[in-house]
């Protein structure tokens, strides 16, 4: 059965703390990887991967691929209040209609 | 007229059509996207194009073709479609990739 699984469900952490968040994936016929920041309605668009070991970065964000291992981690360095948000993993397989979300690590950046 | 426009509202096309989609943002954004939302499902990335420049291309099969012409229109052109590709087709734009998405309305796609 296919499945997307993020780590931690939920984090507290303070400004200008580093967090990294994990999805890890079961899977057949992988297409690629994505992450999305959800503050309160649609999700917005981080990252797509879909090679392994090549590291992504936008701005205080991060994330990488290891397709062998089965896992992707985002990391945010010195965290923001603004930072706080449900992020959400995504996997998407070959057959077009099919892609799968994680249930989301719901982080919260106090000051 | 504002926000994030897209046209036509609902289109119905055979399997041997083709059709394209529009997509127009009066928000001055930098970056444009296409979703697919299938019935019950979340939303799926397809493409993503940032000053004009497509980025991200979600491995979509080669039915659907996007075309960015510059920064405040998108096209979704649609040839020999299947059924299975019925859906809501949702474009949105952000100032910059990584920025809030504001969505357009959609287009209800019906392939018979």
């Amino acid at each position: 059965e296919d499945k997307v699984v993020q780590s931690p469900l939920s984090l507290v952490v303070h400004e200008g703390d580093t967090v990294t968040l994990n999805c890890s994936y079961e899977v057949t016929n992988f297409r690629s990887l994505l992450w999305y920041k959800q503050e309160k309605k649609a999700p917005t668009f981080l990252f797509m991967l879909t090679s392994s070991g090549i590291e992504k970065k936008s701005g205080r964000l991060s994330s990488i691929l290891d397709k062998k291992e089965l896992f992707s981690i985002l990391n945010i360095t010195a965290t923001q209040t603004g930072d706080s948000a449900v992020y959400l993993c995504a996997v998407g397989l070959y057959n077009f209609n099919k892609f799968y979300f994680g249930s989301g690590t719901k982080l919260n950046v106090k000051p | 007229e504002t926000g994030v426009t897209q046209t036509p509202r609902h289109l119905v096309m055979g399997m041997t059509n083709k059709k394209s989609l529009k997509c127009e943002q009066h928000l001055g954004h930098n970056a444009m996207y296409w979703y697919k939302q299938s019935a019950k499902k979340p939303l799926e990335l397809m493409f993503v194009y940032n000053f004009k420049e497509q980025t991200e291309n979600n491995s979509v099969p080669s039915r659907f073709s996007p075309e960015c012409p510059n920064s405040s229109h998108l096209f979704l052109h649609l040839h020999t479609l299947q059924p299975e590709d019925s859906a809501l087709y949702l474009c949105a734009s952000s100032q910059d990739l990584g920025s809030s998405e504001y969505f357009g309305p959609g287009t209800r796609l019906t392939v018979t």
